[in-house]
């Protein structure tokens, strides 16, 4: 039962730099999200997905771009990394849209 | 006023102890509430859903009161292995599933 993974695990890369992380669950679950969880602020949303090809924005979405071919993989893209989006981000995904279940997360250090 | 608000912490007891954490809420449209649990550098995992007529799991009782706005999460007979960092999460009241998280309360349980 491999449930929710996320790759890379760490990832260190330079400002301005493409960076895509990766999402994938093997429950089938229709909905999937992104969030960012850093000092002070606690889990912010980033972006959902209520099913493959149905995408939206959450709280803090800028810089971010998100696309869902397929019901199991939700990759997340800084299109031009910069300083302040080094966190660490989870992946997380439901079944019906209320308990969700998160991925190990990946931490982004961007120099 | 903040979405979802709890205490920081840290509550520092002794193994044995009984400790309360205390959440509040800004949207009575919200349907769905959660104690999640995270530990240092872990995603966070799903401790228990929150219901209105109060529900207990083992050591665990969490409490919901809509007219107030407010949850409670009481752990009896603390372990070690409860040290860690108590999300208390609020569905957004929408259909997406979307979900807010508090901050987070920090228990430290010392020998």
């Amino acid at each position: 039962d491999a449930g929710i993974t996320q790759s890379p695990r760490y990832k260190i890369t330079e400002t301005g730099r493409q960076v895509t992380l990766m999402c994938h669950q093997t429950w089938s679950h229709s909905y999937m999200f992104w969030y960012r969880q850093d000092l002070g602020h606690g889990l912010r949303l980033i972006y959902y997905s209520a099913a493959a090809d149905i995408t939206d924005k959450g709280e803090v979405p800028d810089g971010y771009v998100v696309s869902r071919s397929k019901t199991e993989n939700f990759p997340l893209t800084l299109e031009s990394a910069t300083r302040s989006q080094t966190s660490v981000y989870f992946c997380a995904s439901s079944d019906r849209g209320t308990t969700q279940y998160f991925g190990p997360g990946t931490r982004l250090l961007v120099l | 006023r903040k979405e979802v608000e709890q205490d920081p912490g840290p509550f520092n007891v002794p193994e044995g102890a009984t400790v309360a954490f205390n959440c509040t809420y800004s949207n009575s449209a919200s349907q769905s509430f959660f104690w999640y649990r995270q530990d240092c550098r872990k995603e966070p995992k799903l401790l228990m859903s929150v219901y209105s007529s109060g529900n207990e799991d083992g050591r665990f009782t969490a409490q919901l009161n809509r007219a107030s706005q407010y949850i409670s999460l009481l752990i009896r007979d603390s372990k070690l292995s409860d040290s860690a960092t108590y999300l208390c999460v609020v569905g957004s009241g929408g259909s997406q599933g979307n979900l807010i998280f508090g901050k987070g309360t920090k228990l430290s349980v010392k020998p």
